[in-house]
């Protein structure tokens, strides 16, 4: 079965810094999907990035970036120059090829300090 | 369209009773699933419809949990005989396609206390 893993319950990161949010996954597939999703309080749940499993370059959206590293199984998200609305749950996702249901991980809370 | 919506926000009821919810996912969205969400934990998969045709369940899912998309626009999602460990939040999320191959968006969730 797959399972998705954050190790890191709570961060937090000051205004305008930097701040990297872990994520590791275990599967035996070889093709899926990977996604950071946030999770404002009190509000829906939004895609904050994507990436394809075959794809080597890691992907970015704006302040948004990831390291990907499969052989490690590890995906982790850079949030660059922090933002006070960044403040939110982050929940790393995973999808097999083969499915259509998205497996979360517990989530990581990030407070952005001013 | 102003996203996917979800009804009721909240919802307190007593043991033993049954309970509905509502999901109004974007129109013309084919996908629509449920997830359940407890505290400190991330979202759980339920189930999930292509249009009309409920297509997985989870071994979550117990007998009292049956959801439904009549006509493949809005869903509902029944429990019946609710236990205090139905206490969680219920969310709601439709895509246009599959969700490794589009975007899936959720609604705010309705948060269920059985007390």
């Amino acid at each position: 079965a797959q399972t998705v893993t954050q190790s890191q319950p709570e961060m937090s990161v000051q205004e305008a810094e930097t701040v990297t949010l872990s994520c590791t996954y275990d599967t035996s597939e070889s093709d899926y999907y990977l996604f950071w999703y946030k999770q404002p309080p009190s509000r829906q749940m939004i895609l904050v990035i994507r990436q394809e499993a075959y794809k080597q370059q890691n992907a970015t959206e704006n302040r948004f970036s990831v390291n990907f590293q499969k052989a490690a199984k590890s995906f982790s998200l850079k949030i660059s120059d922090s933002q006070l609305g960044d403040a939110a749950m982050y929940f790393c996702a995973y999808v097999a090829i083969k499915d259509d249901k998205i497996i979360f991980g517990k989530g990581t809370r990030l407070h952005i300090l001013p | 369209d102003t996203g996917v919506s979800q009804n009721p926000r909240h919802k307190i009821t007593k043991r033993g009773q049954n309970v509905t919810f509502r999901c109004d996912p974007i129109s013309e969205h084919n996908r629509l699933y449920w997830y359940r969400q407890t505290l400190g934990q991330g979202p759980e998969f339920l189930t999930y419809f292509q249009n009309e045709a409920q297509l997985e369940k989870s071994r979550l899912l117990s007998d009292r949990f049956s959801a439904e998309r009549p006509k493949g626009s809005f869903s509902t999602l029944e429990i019946q005989r609710t236990e205090q460990g139905d206490s969680a939040m219920y969310l709601c999320a439709s895509s246009p396609g599959p969700v490794r191959d589009t975007e899936a968006f959720f609604g705010q969730g309705t948060r269920l206390t059985v007390v």
